[in-house]
């Protein structure tokens, strides 16, 4: 089945500064990748999500990157704000339809003011 | 629309006790989905259903947990018996069931085995 890795675990930056989060998938049919952000107490919230047949997604100061090759596929957030801290999950889909997710374990992001 | 409601929020039990989580999905959405989130383990996909008709159970860890979806508006996920490796907050979470759609979690429950 679908296995779902997500690189690093936690990461700090300074206000301003980018942040990247990278995602690495094993099931080579899998053609969904949404990411979630998750806030304290709060179930998660899907922020921006990318199919197989596009290889970019930019979305104000959040993109994503899919390199379906390599299987890999990367958060970017640029222009970092406090209210960016938080716990970003990326999913890979394990139907076709893109219903179902498998999600990685997660990074907790801290942006520092 | 009040989003995706689970209740109890908080439940504390001792082992061996069941416990029965509900949820009721946003109105229209016809795919529905629990998982458990751990620190060790992190968000896993427990079972989900299209249409009320459960289409994947595989991550339900072992026979203590059943999950039953009687009608569109309601879902129940149940432990019986508990034990404290249970331990974990449990999100539902709906969909459109369309392809590639949103899923809406709700606020979840921190289920505690004693």
């Amino acid at each position: 089945g679908e296995n779902v890795e997500q690189h690093p675990s936690t990461l700090s930056v300074q206000e301003g500064d980018s942040a990247v989060i990278k995602c690495t998938y094993s099931d080579s049919a899998s053609n969904y990748f949404p990411w979630y952000k998750q806030e304290l107490g709060k179930g998660p919230q899907l922020i921006i999500d990318i199919r197989s047949n596009v290889g970019e997604k930019k979305d104000q100061r959040i993109a994503v990157t899919l390199n379906k090759t390599a299987k890999h596929f990367s958060l970017h957030i640029t222009e970092t704000q406090p209210e960016d801290s938080a716990v970003y999950f990326c999913a890979a889909s394990i139907d076709q339809a893109g219903t179902a997710l498998i999600f990685g374990k997660g990074t907790t992001l801290s942006v520092s003011s | 629309d009040a989003g995706v409601i689970q209740s109890p929020r908080h439940e504390v039990t001792e082992m061996g006790q069941e416990v029965t989580l509900r949820c009721k999905p946003i109105s229209g959405h016809n795919s529905l989905f629990w998982y458990r989130q751990t620190m060790m383990r992190g968000l896993e996909l427990l079972i989900y259903f299209n249409n009320n008709v459960p289409i994947d159970d595989s991550g339900m860890p072992e026979d203590r947990f059943s999950a039953k979806m009687p009608n569109a508006s309601f879902s129940t996920l149940k432990i019986q018996p508990s034990e404290p490796r249970d331990s974990a907050v449990y999100f539902c979470a709906s969909s459109a069931g369309q392809e590639y759609n949103e899923q809406f979690f709700g606020p979840g429950t921190r289920l505690t085995v004693l």
